[in-house]
């Protein structure tokens, strides 16, 4: 299994561009995520998804849009990028959405982005 | 969801025991404690988990305090690969759909 991949590695946005992040996961799992990380703190949560076709909002999903068409992928959407948007990105996914207190996350290796 | 507390940082020489404290006070009964960490430049990695008692695993193990308002990461020896960001976070039982957090965490250096 290839886990949980993440593409691009990097990337830098000029102000108002907008791109999508890939995210893929090839173990079947239900549960997918998008999670911000800014330099010096925590993970904070973007978007989430418990399935194909249902997703919602984490603690901080302005400006950014998801959509969850098949199981594998869960693309995360910068509509007009901003510098604040300027962090490292990570996708992630857990087996089951149900007792999800048993379930371990499994994260991608991150995307770097910059924003001018 | 309840939070945690943890120290922003500590020190430890290689090939000793460390120990990782984490406060949760506000702790529910249906919730589990669960420790990731972050490598540099990595995304987090799951270490292990728990309810009440202790667990034990290849990577670390985990004291819960008997009152559950507190827990301890232990790795048993030290190595240069385990400098990380260890992050303790509660998993509520009976929330059907994953919304976790992850606070600031232990920023872990270890001495060669």
């Amino acid at each position: 299994n290839a886990g949980v991949t993440q593409t691009p590695k990097f990337q830098v946005l000029k102000t108002g561009q907008s791109m999508t992040l890939q995210c893929a996961q090839d173990m079947n799992h239900e549960y997918m995520s998008w999670y911000r990380q800014d330099p010096g703190m925590g993970l904070r949560l973007i978007h989430y998804s418990v399935g194909a076709g249902i997703t919602d909002q984490g603690e901080v999903p302005n400006g950014y849009n998801v959509s969850r068409s098949t199981t594998e992928d869960f693309p995360l959407r910068l509509l007009s990028a901003a510098p604040s948007q300027t962090s490292v990105y990570f996708c992630a996914s857990s087996y089951s959405t149900r007792r999800v207190a048993y379930n371990e996350q499994f994260f991608g290796p991150g995307t770097r982005l910059t924003v001018l | 969801d309840a939070k945690t507390t943890q120290p922003n940082s500590m020190e430890s020489n290689e090939e000793e025991p460390v120990h990782l404290p984490c406060n949760h006070s506000t702790i529910s009964g249906t919730d589990y404690i669960h420790w990731y960490r972050q490598l540099p430049s990595q995304g987090p990695e799951y270490v292990i988990h728990g309810l009440t008692s202790n667990v034990n695993n290849r990577m670390a193990s985990l004291a819960i305090a008997e009152d559950r308002k507190s827990s301890t990461l232990i790795l048993h020896r030290a190595t240069l690969r385990d400098a990380a960001v260890y992050y303790c976070i509660l998993r509520d039982e009976e929330t059907s759909y994953d919304k976790v957090i992850f606070g600031p965490g232990t920023s872990l250096s270890v001495i060669p």
